[in-house]
């Protein structure tokens, strides 16, 4: 079952202002993705990130993965109204895929 | 990207009838599809993983009598949700990931959102 945390649950911010979102796993993954899910839409893939460490960017997205390749954080630079949706991490336990229970984010104009 | 495409969009029948709800590969082969459920401001719950031409691995508390998962070709996968009741009621989604791949991106379909009377 699911055994990927996300914190926070909910997250209001203003516009313009930060937003982080953390990836817990009870297991050591092999990889982890992200994923952003519009109101009323399907999951997107936004990033994989495979090695110890890892840090990338898109834009004002920065994504990284824990050292002992257990937790991950995305961080938003200066959110905008766009960013609204609730963003998912994911990762594989053998064939099957699992996501995390989720962080919605509500930007305020 | 890929194009996983999934309907019915919306369903709404009477408990006791089944549905079926199709996900497909338009222009890539699925060895793998993953069904998922997600109820009203919740994550998406693994449901069963499809492996082509063999049968459905189902997760913990899914019953496989009830969520019939049949992946016959590269590019289909489809579920049926039988004698459905009104607590199966909800948003399913399938995903999908490309040969021999263990990782990279998965490519989700539309969703389909089932409601039973």
């Amino acid at each position: 079952g699911q055994q990927v945390m996300q914190i926070p649950q909910y997250q209001h911010v203003q516009e313009g202002e930060d937003f982080t979102t953390y990836c817990n796993s009870s297991t050591t993954l092999s990889n982890i993705q992200w994923y952003k899910q519009r109101p009323g839409g399907h999951p997107v893939f936004l990033i994989q990130l495979v090695k110890s460490g890892e840090v990338k960017k898109q834009k004002r997205l920065t994504f990284q993965f824990g050292e002992a390749k257990k937790n991950s954080s995305l961080h938003i630079t200066a959110t905008q109204t766009t960013d609204v949706g609730t963003y998912f991490c994911a990762g594989p336990r053998g064939n099957q895929f699992y996501f995390g229970t989720g962080t919605s984010l509500t930007v305020i104009p | 990207g890929a194009v996983v495409s999934q309907h019915p969009s919306w369903v709404i029948c009477k408990s006791g009838t089944s549905v079926k709800i199709e996900c497909r590969s338009l222009d890539f082969q699925a060895t793998t599809m993953f069904w998922y459920r997600q109820f009203p401001k919740q994550s998406l719950m693994l449901m069963a993983t499809s492996n082509e031409g063999s049968k459905a691995t189902y997760e913990q508390g899914v019953e496989k009598d009830k969520f019939l998962i049949n992946h016959a070709s590269l590019t289909l996968s489809t579920l049926t949700v039988t004698s459905a009741h009104p607590e199966d009621s909800s948003f399913y989604i399938c995903s999908a990931r490309t040969r021999g791949m263990n990782t990279g991106e998965l490519f989700f379909g539309e969703g389909s959102r089932l409601t039973v009377l």
